[in-house]
């Protein structure tokens, strides 16, 4: 059964540091991993979507990168901003007849000025 | 364009009650989606719909109904609230159901049932 955790659940961190939000799943059998950003009170922004055939995705100060075999993606920002405080979600599909999209709980950051 | 829109944002339902939570999309998008979301639970999905006419059953399904008369509206029903129905409810659309292309999510609707 797929599962997915996100660490650490939550990271505070002065303004201008470049940080890495971890995701880990325990089927590699996926299809893709999305990456979401959650403000409060809002719904969910999809940041990044990353095929299983990809390494790695970027835009602008964001930067995903997958490796199936170990599991693992990670969130790379770039010069963290206040703005970029809320919390961050990954989600994997997974490949095969179920295909199901399977979410972890996230990440929630916050960037002190 | 405005989205994937939910309509009301916050409710206050009494046991037993009944009510529709609303959302529409100008994306033209097939594949809609309900989900809950709880603290410590992560997202949920209640139902979702490859097309105007077909919906399916996600991982919670009891205690709700859903429709898929257009393109463009899904609603959720709620026929008996419970309080184990007090949650925040999200609609999301994509493009393609292969997950070739991202979800997009409505503002939520925050449900409480007392």
């Amino acid at each position: 059964k797929q599962e997915v955790t996100q660490i650490p659940a939550a990271l505070s961190v002065p303004e201008g540091e470049n940080l890495v939000l971890n995701c880990s799943f325990t089927d590699s059998a996926i299809y893709n991993l999305q990456w979401f950003r959650q403000d409060p009170g809002k719904g969910l922004t999809s940041l990044l979507l990353i095929q299983s055939s990809q390494r790695e995705q970027t835009s602008g100060r964001l930067n995903a990168s997958l490796d199936k075999s170990s599991g693992r993606s990670t969130l790379y920002i770039a010069a963290s901003q206040p703005g970029d405080s809320a919390t961050y979600l990954c989600a994997v599909l997974n490949a095969g007849n179920n295909r199901k999209l399977i979410w972890g709980l996230g990440t929630s950051l916050a960037v002190n000025p | 364009n405005a989205g994937v829109t939910q309509t009301p944002k916050f409710r206050i339902l009494k046991i037993g009650q009944s009510m529709t939570l609303q959302c529409t999309q100008d994306m033209n998008h097939n594949y809609m989606y309900w989900y809950r979301q709880d603290p410590g639970m992560g997202l949920k999905l209640i139902y979702y719909s490859v097309g105007a006419g077909i919906t399916d059953k996600g991982e919670v399904p009891n205690g709700y109904n859903v429709s898929r008369s257009t393109t463009e509206d899904f609603p959720l029903r709620l026929e008996l609230a419970a309080p184990s129905q007090t949650s925040v409810y999200f609609c999301a659309s994509s493009g393609s159901g292969t997950g070739a292309s991202p979800l997009h999510f409505g503002n939520g609707t925050r449900l409480t049932v007392t």
